[in-house]
């Protein structure tokens, strides 16, 4: 039972390029979340699923997509990366329990 | 909207004492969970503790205490004993209560000394 993983841990990119960010869970979870952590910030909620198939956008969706074509997939896209998308992003689960299950995050950096 | 506060950027404590870092929530919801995260220099976030608006006692959890003050919309969390592996950025946040979203404060960087 590995909990939440991220794939990869860390990259860089340059202006312009596209990556994906892939959150996997293997708890059966319905939820699954996206956050950006910014130096001196608490973590903000990118987009988020309540289910295969479904997104929604959160508290700060522009210049993401996302994906949940499998329940234990949660793919995080960037189309054409920014400097301001230099961040941690944490990926986080749940059921229908109180607590959300964070993966171990992924530093990108945008040069 | 929801909206959590600390207004501690950061804190030092000495080894073996008690240490309170502070959280103050707004919310309209009358249903609402409100979480305390520890974040290492490792960089996971590690969860600590939960109060649900409805509980009538305060939550424990061994060396962790959440001080729940509804009517001063506050949710502190207390740390008894520090200990030097508590040197981390702790986190409180609210859950939105349909979809489960968490809104985090800015955190709160405690220091232990020896």
């Amino acid at each position: 039972n590995a909990g939440v993983t991220q794939t990869p841990k860390f990259r860089v990119l340059k202006t312009g390029q596209s990556m994906t960010l892939l959150c996997a869970q293997d708890m059966n979870h319905e939820y699954m979340y996206w956050y950006r952590q910014d130096p001196g910030m608490g973590l903000r909620l990118i987009h988020y699923s309540v289910g295969e198939g479904t997104t929604a956008k959160g508290e700060v969706p522009d210049g993401y997509n996302v994906s949940r074509l499998k329940k234990q997939n949660f793919l995080l896209g960037l189309e054409s990366a920014a400097p301001s998308q230099t961040s941690v992003y944490f990926c986080a689960s749940r059921q229908s329990s109180y607590e959300q299950y964070f993966g171990p995050g992924t530093r990108l950096t945008v040069t | 909207a929801q909206k959590i506060t600390q207004t501690q950027p950061g804190m030092f404590v000495q080894e073996k004492e008690a240490v309170t870092l502070d959280c103050t929530y707004d919310t309209s919801d009358p249903s609402y969970g409100l979480f305390w995260y520890k974040q290492p220099s490792s960089g996971e976030m590690i969860f600590l503790i939960y109060q649900g608006s409805y509980d009538q006692q305060n939550a424990t959890e061994g060396r962790y205490s959440l001080n729940f003050q509804k009517a001063r919309k506050s949710a502190n969390l207390v740390i008894s004993a520090s200990q030097l592996g508590d040197s981390a950025m702790y986190f409180c946040a609210m859950r939105e209560r349909a979809l489960g979203k968490l809104i985090f404060g800015q955190g709160t960087e405690l220091s232990v000394k020896p």
